[in-house]
């Protein structure tokens, strides 16, 4: 099955810098990257998500890269705001039978 | 509102006691998922449902798990003989595609065995 490596596990950064979270993905047969947000005791929501037959996705300050070559995919916040700080979590699925596995999160701290 | 629903929100149970925990799906999703996410965790992969094909139960953690779907709408999560270790927001998704969409998330089942 598919295994999803999340790095770093936390991330601190200051209000208005930029964040970068990476994930890598075993499965080369996966072809959907979504990333969520968890704010502390809400569930998880969906803030970008990323197909394989594309390499960028923006939106707004929020970007997601994909190398499909690398098995890696990426989160870029630019311009951080207190209202960033959660934990994120980035999840790939093979369309079909297999589930979505997530990585273990990164707790993302925004400092003032 | 139309969105994925749980119960109940908060279980205690007492060590050894069988507990069932319910998950409404959006409706005409055919998509369904359970995770167990531990205390300042990971979101555990337990279970997928697909439409009418077999569910993938890799993620099971023991044989006192189990998980159905009637009708391809409403789940029901099934702990036997509950243990401390299984204290957990146990969490439900839904989505509307075959893995190529937005999969919405419940509020979770607090479990909590003591």
């Amino acid at each position: 099955g598919e295994n999803v490596e999340q790095h770093p596990s936390t991330l601190s950064v200051q209000e208005g810098d930029s964040a970068v979270i990476k994930c890598t993905y075993s499965d080369s047969a996966s072809n959907y990257f979504p990333w969520y947000k968890q704010e502390l005791g809400k569930r998880p929501q969906l803030i970008i998500d990323i197909r394989s037959n594309v390499g960028e996705k923006k939106d707004q300050r929020i970007a997601v890269t994909l190398n499909k070559t690398a098995k890696h995919f990426s989160l870029h916040i630019t311009e951080t705001q207190p209202e960033d700080s959660a934990v994120y979590f980035c999840a790939a699925m093979q369309g079909g039978a297999d589930g979505l596995t997530f990585g273990k999160g990164t707790h993302l701290i925004i400092q003032p | 509102g139309a969105g994925v629903s749980q119960s109940p929100s908060n279980k205690v149970t007492e060590k050894g006691k069988d507990v069932e925990l319910r998950c409404d799906p959006i409706s005409g999703h055919t998509a369904l998922y359970w995770y167990r996410q531990s205390l300042g965790q990971g979101l555990e992969f337990l279970i997928y449902f697909q439409g009418n094909s077999a569910p993938d139960k890799s993620g099971l953690p023991s044989d006192r798990f189990s998980a159905e779907r009637t009708g391809g709408s409403v789940s029901t999560l099934t702990i036997q003989r509950t243990q401390q270790e299984d204290s957990a927001v146990y969490l439900c998704a839904s989505s509307s595609r075959q893995g190529q969409s937005e999969a919405f998330f419940g509020q979770g089942t607090r479990l909590t065995v003591v």
